[in-house]
């Protein structure tokens, strides 16, 4: 069965410091990876997607991706209080006919402390 | 461009009532997917439509879940007859195309709650 594993947190960071989110998952066919962010009582927000191993950079976001290693993870630099979400990483093992649909983790809850 | 969208926002009905949720995707958008978070777990893939065509079904939890998408734009996911365990929070998201570098949009859920 896949799986998909993050620390449910709460992670609290200081405004304006590096938020640092993680996920390992089980599937080593997984091709490509997503991070959603979800305030309480919203819909999922794609934030980021990487598909190759290394670091994709998008403004105060980047995600990294090890196959190798099965983790992938968000990092948040000049963290601020509107970071405060919970953190919702995905992973979609679509190899060309089979299954499309994502397996997510649990979540971090992310609260940056001003 | 209109994100995708949900209705209704909040449903509160009794155990062995029929509900039916609808998700209007992206326009343009072919693929359509349902997926459920119950209180305590994680987003849960139901089933995934292209155009019209139910593409993938593996997640949906038992025969009292029926979905439907007539003529490849909205889609309605009727729950007959709703069980206290079918209470959560369903989503819809839809994308451009499908494989691995299409990325889905999700819509803003609606709250079942089956009493």
């Amino acid at each position: 069965q896949k799986e998909v594993e993050q620390n449910s947190g709460p992670l609290s960071v200081p405004e304006g410091a590096i938020a640092s989110l993680n996920c390992t998952y089980s599937d080593r066919g997984s091709q490509s990876f997503f991070w959603y962010r979800q305030y309480s009582g919203k819909s999922p927000e794609l934030i980021m997607s990487i598909y190759s191993n290394g670091d994709k950079e998008d403004g105060r976001f980047t995600a990294q991706l090890n196959k190798a290693s099965q983790y992938v993870s968000l990092l948040i630099r000049d963290s601020q209080p509107s970071d405060s979400a919970t953190y919702l990483c995905a992973v979609n093992a679509y190899s060309g006919g089979g299954a499309d649909g994502l397996t997510f983790g649990k979540g971090t809850h992310l609260i940056i402390q001003p | 461009e209109a994100g995708v969208t949900q209705f209704p926002s909040h449903s509160v009905i009794e155990k062995g009532q029929t509900v039916t949720l609808r998700c209007d995707p992206i326009s343009g958008h072919d693929n359509l997917y349902w997926y459920r978070r119950v209180m305590g777990k994680e987003i849960k893939f139901l089933l995934h439509f292209v155009k019209e065509s139910k593409q993938d079904e593996s997640g949906m939890p038992n025969n009292r879940f029926l979905a439907e998408r007539t003529g490849g734009t909205y889609s309605t996911l009727k729950v007959q007859p709703a069980e206290l365990e079918d209470s959560g929070v369903y989503f819809c998201a839809s994308s451009q195309g499908r494989g691995f570098r299409y990325e889905q949009y999700f819509g803003p859920g609606t709250r079942l709650t089956v009493t």
